[in-house]
């Protein structure tokens, strides 16, 4: 069975800082990985998706990437801003035609 | 499209009584997924519909918890009779892929006394 698991559960960052958030997975055998935005109180949205034969994917100040044989995807912000503060999770696509598969999140918060 | 639309935003019950959550899905999207999200197991698929037909119950925690998708607009999860460890934020989503492409809804809140 497939398990996600992101480090830290929480995060505090000074605005300005550039930050990297975990993402593991157990089976490396995944047909894609998406970061998704979670803001409180609200439903998740999608950030990036890096399918299964891609390395890394970005769009503006977010980068995701993306090592099958390790198990782990990163998310990068660069610059990070107050309203990057939310909660981010990775959700691992197993093949073609099953579920996404959902990690905890990992809760940042961007201080002014 | 107003995207996926989940009613009630909140509710609160007593322990024991029925509670039906809705979800009216993006028109066109043929995959609809329920999700449970608490802090200590996360998000967690309860179950998916494919047109409309269940595909996988497979998360459905108990006998008290079923989910109906009578049309292409419309799906609902029932809990009966409602417990306080049901106490959770319920999630809709529909898309047009298994992989990719989810909208969530907003959620409901659901908080059982």
């Amino acid at each position: 069975k497939q398990e996600v698991t992101q480090i830290p559960a929480a995060l505090s960052v000074p605005e300005g800082e550039n930050l990297v958030l975990n993402c593991s997975f157990t089976d490396s055998a995944i047909y894609n990985l998406q970061w998704f935005r979670q803001d409180p109180g609200k439903g998740l949205t999608s950030l990036l998706l890096i399918q299964s034969s891609q390395r890394e994917q970005t769009s503006g100040r977010l980068n995701a990437s993306l090592d099958k044989s390790s198990g782990r995807s990163t998310l990068y912000i660069a610059a990070s801003q107050p309203g990057d503060s939310a909660t981010y999770l990775c959700a691992v696509g197993i093949s073609g035609n099953t579920p996404l598969v959902f990690g905890k999140g990992t809760r940042l918060s961007v201080i002014a | 499209d107003a995207g996926v639309i989940q009613s009630p935003r909140h509710e609160v019950t007593e322990m024991g009584q029925e509670v039906t959550l809705r979800c009216k899905p993006i028109s066109g999207h043929d995959y609809l997924f329920w999700y449970r999200q608490t802090m200590m197991r996360g998000l967690e698929l309860l179950i998916y519909f494919n047109n409309n037909v269940p595909i996988d119950d497979s998360g459905m925690p108990e006998d008290r918890f079923s989910a109906k998708m009578p049309n292409a607009s419309f799906s609902t999860l029932k809990i009966q009779p409602s417990e306080p460890r049901d106490s959770a934020v319920y999630f809709c989503a529909s898309s047009l892929q298994t992989t990719y492409g989810y909208t969530f809804g907003s959620g409901t809140r659901l908080t059982v006394v």
